[in-house]
């Protein structure tokens, strides 16, 4: 079993529409949540990060763990063209996780205007 | 703040040769890892330095290596390159090693004709 499992789409949605992508992990070690975005032949740009459980927002962007179920989500309103990237899941928990941080495959998503 | 930075950005070798990857943390950084990422097999862990030592390595075959210098600067080299080494090459730093949040560089392409 992989430690990071994320679906790689793709994902294709209608301009302004909500997006949910996701992630589930199997180490209950890991502390720091990332979602990181990624244009094509470019370097991730971190999007989110979180620090243990809970919510945290920036603009349309939402990021949610669920430590209890191993779960993590980033939601995207009111979604544009410019999304249109993949999304890459990310976590790391130091030592306790082999003081390595652990990557999702990535999810495409196409925005259509 | 600066961030990540990479250089070059573009390398095109022939088979057999070696490459060298330079990378500059972001300061304060002492943690540099640095990833091998294909469309297919998407990021692929190569190895991390953390003050100078390397800390954790990839599944990749000695050909591989790296270097941290006393300034967290970077390197990493490819010798008797092969057609399957073209990728992107991403370098990524972090405060502590394998834990908090880790910020991408743009990448090298490495192009192996």
């Amino acid at each position: 079993q992989k430690e990071v499992e994320q679906d790689p789409g793709p994902l294709s949605v209608p301009e302004g529409a909500i997006v949910s992508l996701n992630c589930t992990y199997s180490n209950s070690a890991f502390q720091y949540f990332m979602w990181y975005r990624q244009y094509s032949r470019k370097g991730p740009e971190l999007l989110m990060y979180t620090y243990s459980s809970g919510n945290k927002e920036d603009g349309r962007f939402t990021a949610q763990v669920d430590k209890s179920s191993k779960y993590i989500s980033l939601f995207i309103r009111d979604s544009q063209p410019s999304d249109s990237a993949t999304y890459l899941c990310a976590m790391s928990g130091g030592y306790d996780t082999g003081n390595q941080f652990y990557f999702g495959t990535g999810t495409s998503l196409t925005v259509i205007p | 703040k600066a961030g990540v930075t990479q250089t070059p950005r573009y390398l095109i070798k022939t088979r057999g040769q070696q490459v060298t990857l330079s990378c500059s943390p972001i300061s304060g950084h002492r943690s540099v890892s640095w990833y091998q990422q294909t469309p297919g097999q998407g990021l692929q862990f190569l190895f991390e330095y953390f003050s100078e030592t390397q800390r954790n390595k990839g599944n990749f075959p000695g050909r591989f290596s790296g270097r941290q210098f006393s300034n967290s600067r970077s390197e990493m080299n490819v010798s008797t390159l092969e057609l399957g080494d073209s990728a992107l090459y991403l370098c990524a730093s972090s405060w502590f090693s394998g834990g908090g949040i880790e910020f991408f560089g743009p990448g090298t392409r490495l192009t192996v004709l």
